[in-house]
């Protein structure tokens, strides 16, 4: 069981918003920053969104990211299928890093 | 262009050794924490371990502590994990992961494409 919790699936039509949850403790989201991550079939995982809402170099402003208390938030905007992929978050919690059990996402 | 390349995984017994290494490129390594994250056959990703710049500061995940050992050689620019008392929960893709930061605890950013550990009789 993961120590940071998000839904197991999503999914989303063409150009339709979604967004995946990540919920945690004082510990881990309530005291640090969090990352998201984004694994495509087969791939290694890329850094999609860091420090709670910035977009590193290339990743498309469709992409946000926002923090409150113990929980944080992904969202994509005007869903493409390229979108299809499993989705984590990541926070530092004391004196590691945890992660959550992954969401994959669905484009119908 | 950033390159993590991994090396050394294999198929090894329960209760054998196995070490891990990763050449880095395209960065300046001594400048970067560094981190080993293993992916089990259909499932999420677990942080393993990491280093610091300077190899002062190393932490790991419970479940490895005291069984692995993670060091580099910013000289070969290098990252290594040294597994011992493998069990068959270790059977993992193993990614050699990079730091924006200097500390273990800065953000990951950039990962190789994994080299696959099993544990098995």
């Amino acid at each position: 069981q993961s120590v940071l919790t998000q839904p197991p699936s999503a999914s989303g039509t063409p150009g339709q918003r979604v967004t995946i949850s990540c919920s945690g403790s004082s510990s881990n989201i309530g005291s640090n920053t969090v990352n998201w991550y984004q694994q495509l079939p087969g791939t290694a995982p890329k850094l999609l969104i860091y420090s709670n809402n910035q977009r590193p170099s290339g990743v498309p402003d469709r992409f946000s990211g926002s923090k409150s208390g113990t929980s944080a938030s992904l969202a994509i905007s005007g869903l493409q299928s390229e979108d299809e992929a499993d989705y984590y978050c990541a926070a530092w919690d004391d004196s590691l890093w945890v992660f959550g059990g992954g969401t994959k996402l669905t484009v119908l | 262009e950033v390159q993590l390349v991994e090396s050394g995984g294999g198929l090894v017994h329960p209760g054998r050794s196995l070490r891990l290494s990763c050449a880095a490129s395209g960065f300046t390594f001594a400048d970067c924490a560094m981190h080993w994250v293993r992916q089990a056959p259909g499932k999420g990703l677990e942080w393993v371990s990491g280093i610091s710049w300077n190899s002062g500061s190393i932490g790991y995940a419970d479940s490895v502590r005291g069984r692995f050992t993670i060091s580099r050689d910013n000289a070969k620019n290098s990252l290594y994990l040294q597994m011992n008392s493998l069990r068959a929960e270790d059977t993992a893709l193993y990614y050699c992961a990079k730091d924006m930061a200097i500390a273990v605890a800065g953000t990951i950013d950039y990962w190789g494409q994994g080299t696959l550990v099993t544990v098995s009789s």
